[in-house]
């Protein structure tokens, strides 16, 4: 079936610094991918929507020029956290519709740590 | 705003009991989707439920949907330890492959 692969799974970054985070469907083309966040004992949040070769759409009040998505391929799309604060620190998600029964695949999740 | 409201949000079972999880959601939709997951770790699909009245079962668990009531249930039946996760369910948002909105996730856990 559709896989989507994600790394880091964990990561630990100092104040102020940027992690990026990888997520590449490994057997299926991925036209879309989906940000989620997740705090602990919550549900799931969009934070945004990348569309290959296109700007992602952000939902209302994720900062943009803090969360850069790029999807410059079919197989990949980024995540990347720019000027981390603890705050950040979150389990971060992404998936894909798989293209079967209307399902959608997700990623394996990354816990960032900012310190 | 679509809004999709899970309970009971936090359920403690016995072994051998049964029990529903109930998933109301606001506007109109026909595709719902429920998830399980566990501590640490990432989304597992349980069910697609595509139209009214649409039913799955896998193993002790089973889903249903009456979009006119704009609800779905997971029942599970029989309930064994290995089923405590914490268990989400989802509506698109109208489009053929639209973003996801979750509930609030129900903690389930199941005692001997």
């Amino acid at each position: 079936g559709a896989v989507v692969s994600q790394h880091p799974s964990r990561v630990i970054c100092k104040s102020g610094t940027s992690v990026k985070i990888e997520c590449r469907s490994l057997d299926f083309q991925a036209t879309t991918m989906f940000w989620y966040r997740q705090f602990p004992k919550q549900s799931l949040m969009l934070m945004a929507t990348s569309n290959e070769g296109s700007k992602a759409t952000y939902e209302q009040g994720v900062e943009k020029d803090k969360f850069l998505i790029n999807h410059a391929s079919l197989t990949l799309s980024t995540l990347t956290v720019t000027s981390a604060h603890p705050e950040d620190s979150s389990f971060y998600i992404c998936s894909a519709p798989s293209g079967t029964n209307y399902g959608y695949t997700f990623g394996s999740g990354t816990r960032l740590t900012v310190v | 705003e679509l809004k999709v409201e899970q309970n009971p949000l936090f359920l403690s079972m016995q072994e051998g009991k049964n029990y529903t999880i109930y998933c109301n959601y606001s506007t109109t939709s026909d595709r719902l989707y429920w998830y399980r997951q566990d501590p640490g770790k990432s989304l597992e699909s349980l069910f697609v439920l595509l139209s009214n009245g649409a039913v799955k079962q896998e193993g002790r668990l089973m889903a249903s949907l009456d979009t006119k009531a704009r609800l779905s249930t997971l029942h599970i039946t029989a309930a064994v330890h290995d089923l405590s996760a914490t268990y989400f369910c989802a509506v698109s948002g109208g489009t053929s492959y639209g973003k996801l909105t979750f509930g609030q996730g129900t903690i389930l856990t199941v005692h001997p």
